[in-house]
């Protein structure tokens, strides 16, 4: 079975400044990993995925993502936030052989000016 | 692309009441998630279905839920009765196939039981 741990529940950060947002996962399989953006009173949003490939991985709204097998970590970034990405954010995993998607507890980004 | 549809967005009901949540997947997607998300507890899968047939209801907190999807088109969540605890936001969520096919969330219904 999977799980994912987003450490931070909350992340403050002043606009224009660079952010990380952490994610770990653990599963004894091969994973397809994902982050999703939640805008107030909204569904989700897909953000970027990790299928195969190249590890790091370029999303919208200029975020970016990379797979570390190693460290079974999926961490987010974005060189230069804006105020309009304050949002919760979710990391998933599900496994090549899919069964469900699994999320991370959320975490959630505050940007100030 | 009217992205997947969801009604009501927002529910307030009495404990006791039969609640009944809809949900239109996009077209040509042929798996259909239930969701329900909490402060306590985050994002919870309820349900699935994969062509219309329930995959994988253990995630249903008790008898009180039930969900079908009598067509590709269409999928209904039910608490019958509600409580309290149930008051929650239920998400439907769509992907055109298992696997790495990314989901497509709707808007959610916000359900509140008083």
């Amino acid at each position: 079975a999977q799980s994912v741990t987003q450490l931070d529940s909350q992340v403050p950060v002043f606009e224009e400044a660079p952010v990380e947002l952490r994610c770990n996962y653990s599963s004894s399989v091969s994973v397809y990993l994902f982050w999703y953006v939640q805008y107030p009173n909204q569904g989700l949003q897909l953000l970027l995925k990790y299928l195969s490939g190249s590890t790091l991985v370029k999303g919208i709204n200029g975020f970016e993502a990379e797979f570390n097998k190693s460290q079974t970590s999926f961490h987010l970034r974005k060189p230069s936030v804006h105020i309009s990405d304050t949002a919760e954010y979710f990391c998933a995993v599900t496994s090549t052989g899919f069964q469900k998607l699994v999320f991370g507890t959320g975490t959630r980004l505050l940007v100030s000016p | 692309d009217a992205g997947v549809i969801q009604s009501p967005r927002h529910e307030v009901t009495e404990m006791g009441q039969e609640v009944t949540l809809r949900c239109k997947p996009i077209s040509g997607h042929n798996s259909l998630f239930w969701y329900r998300q909490t402060m306590m507890r985050g994002l919870e899968l309820l349900i699935y279905f994969n062509n219309n047939v329930p995959i994988d209801d253990s995630g249903m907190p008790e008898d009180r839920f039930s969900a079908k999807m009598p067509n590709a088109s269409f999928s209904t969540l039910k608490i019958q009765p509600s409580e309290p605890r149930d008051s929650a936001v239920y998400f439907c969520a769509s992907t055109l196939a298992l696997g790495n096919s990314p989901l497509h969330f709707g808007n959610g219904t916000r359900l509140t039981v008083t």
